[in-house]
């Protein structure tokens, strides 16, 4: 099982909008609505951002959005402030019980 | 608030067998619509899912492995302790990196929450 394929890095300045994609296969990213992102900054434990593609855990400010369309998933982040910089990491589930994260992306704050 | 704290020997011998403790505290750890899990992150690199474990309904006991890592990964729990275990044979500098414990919850196919980790370095 590959690592799904994310854009290395994007940034944005403060109010902007960015988009972070998250590309995978028929058999992961395609094959379920079960994508999740998670934010990690710096010397932290990863959170839960999104899950089922477009689900918000209670506490995820709606500023934070997913979609998905075929074998890419995406992650908006609306309205950018300077605590969203962090690294972002989509997964995917990808049957018989197995996970693949992405390769992560790092959101800078101009 | 459920937590979630690894621990563990935080320098392995290359070749030797890695082995962590995840004790669960603040929430019922054999609630069947939970199940626990492993990933792992080497240092300024990505995430890597380990494995699941499940303890209720008809996977109960059954675990899952990362294809590239079932030769030598078992995951465990100890439901009187409320912990999960991990064991990883035959390291190498490879599998130098931080390990986090996790609960998945059925049918949302997420890791939340996360415990805050424990780095593992495989140097003699």
């Amino acid at each position: 099982q590959s690592a799904l394929t994310q854009t290395r890095s994007v940034s944005g300045f403060p109010g902007q909008s960015v988009t972070i994609s998250c590309t995978g296969t028929g058999s992961d990213v395609g094959g379920y609505n079960h994508v999740t992102w998670y934010q990690q900054h710096p010397g932290k434990a990863p959170k839960l951002m999104i899950y089922n593609v477009n689900e918000r855990p209670s506490g995820v400010p709606d500023r934070f959005s997913g979609s998905k369309s075929g074998y890419t998933a995406s992650l908006t982040i609306s309205g950018l402030q300077a605590d969203d910089e962090a690294d972002y990491f989509c997964c995917s589930y990808a049957g018989d019980y197995i996970y693949v994260f992405g390769t992560g992306t790092k959101v800078t704050v101009l | 608030q459920l937590q979630l704290q690894e621990s563990g020997p935080g320098l392995v011998k290359p070749s030797e067998t890695l082995s962590l403790t995840c004790t669960v505290s603040g929430g019922s750890f054999s609630n069947r619509d939970y199940y626990w899990g492993w990933i792992r992150q080497p240092p300024g690199k990505g995430l890597e899912w380990i494995g699941n474990i499940y303890n209720s309904g008809f996977n109960s006991g059954n675990s899952y492995y990362n294809p590239s890592l079932k030769s030598r990964v078992t995951i465990s729990v100890e439901m009187s302790k409320s912990q999960s275990s991990l064991r990883l044979s035959s390291v190498t500098a490879a599998d130098t990196a931080v390990y986090y414990c996790v609960r998945v919850t059925h049918g949302q196919y997420c890791f939340d929450p996360w415990g805050q980790g424990t780095l593992v370095t495989v140097s003699s």
